[in-house]
């Protein structure tokens, strides 16, 4: 079986501060990860993802994530927020990285100006 | 280039009625996957598809559920004698390679059809 949780429900930040959100995993195999936003009324966009590989990943728009097997991590970061980061941002864990992907319940980034 | 259509963007239906919802995948794209998202909730998977085989229908909630891809191209969701509990959002995505195995191919999802049953 595989999960993740989304600790933050809700996150505001200020424009240029960092933004970090929070995800946690759990999986009976070695886990593919991703980071996939959703602005309104638009579709679901991967933002990154982690396959085994470098367990520092880099993004689109300066996001990146650190996949930490002993924390069962995989939070994302970004050093400098921007007021089109707002959007609604899920955590995302599959088995061999295809198939059936298991999401997290989402954070929403609020930016303030 | 065109990327993954869902149609209608927006369906209202009364309980009971049957509706059916619509993905065009993008061209070429081999597989087909069908997710349903609750308000405040992540997206949850109901069944994919490799070309026009349903290869995983686990996510389906109960058999008023079915999806087909006849062509291995345009698939519809079809929801019989709808209740309340199905309103969500309806998602929709596409990949470019086979579904299975331990190569990653990412799904590129649609806009989604708003579903609320009265």
């Amino acid at each position: 079986a595989q999960s993740v949780t989304q600790l933050d429900s809700h996150v505001s930040v200020s424009e240029g501060t960092p933004v970090l959100l929070r995800c946690n995993y759990s999986s009976s195999y070695s886990p593919s990860l991703f980071w996939y936003v959703q602005h309104p009324n638009k579709g679901l966009q991967l933002l990154l993802k982690y396959t085994s590989a470098a367990t520092l990943v880099k993004g689109i728009n300066g996001f990146e994530a650190e996949f930490k097997k002993s924390e069962t991590s995989f939070h994302l970061t970004k050093p400098s927020a921007h007021m089109s980061d707002a959007a609604e941002y899920f955590c995302v864990v599959s088995p061999f990285g295809n198939e059936k992907l298991t999401f997290g319940t989402g954070t929403r980034l609020t930016i303030i100006p | 280039g065109a990327g993954v259509s869902q149609s209608p963007r927006y369906k209202v239906t009364k309980r009971g009625q049957d509706v059916a919802l619509r993905c065009d995948p993008i061209s070429g794209h081999v597989s087909l996957y069908w997710y349903r998202q609750a308000l405040g909730q992540g997206p949850e998977f109901l069944t994919y598809f490799n070309y026009e085989a349903q290869q995983d229908k686990s996510g389906l909630p109960n058999d008023r559920f079915s999806a087909e891809r006849p062509e291995g191209s345009i698939s519809t969701l079809t929801i019989q004698r709808t209740e309340q509990r199905d309103s969500a959002m309806y998602r929709c995505a596409s990949s470019l390679a086979l579904g299975s195995g331990r190569t990653y191919n990412e799904q590129f999802f649609g806009p989604g059809t708003r579903l609320t049953v009265l």
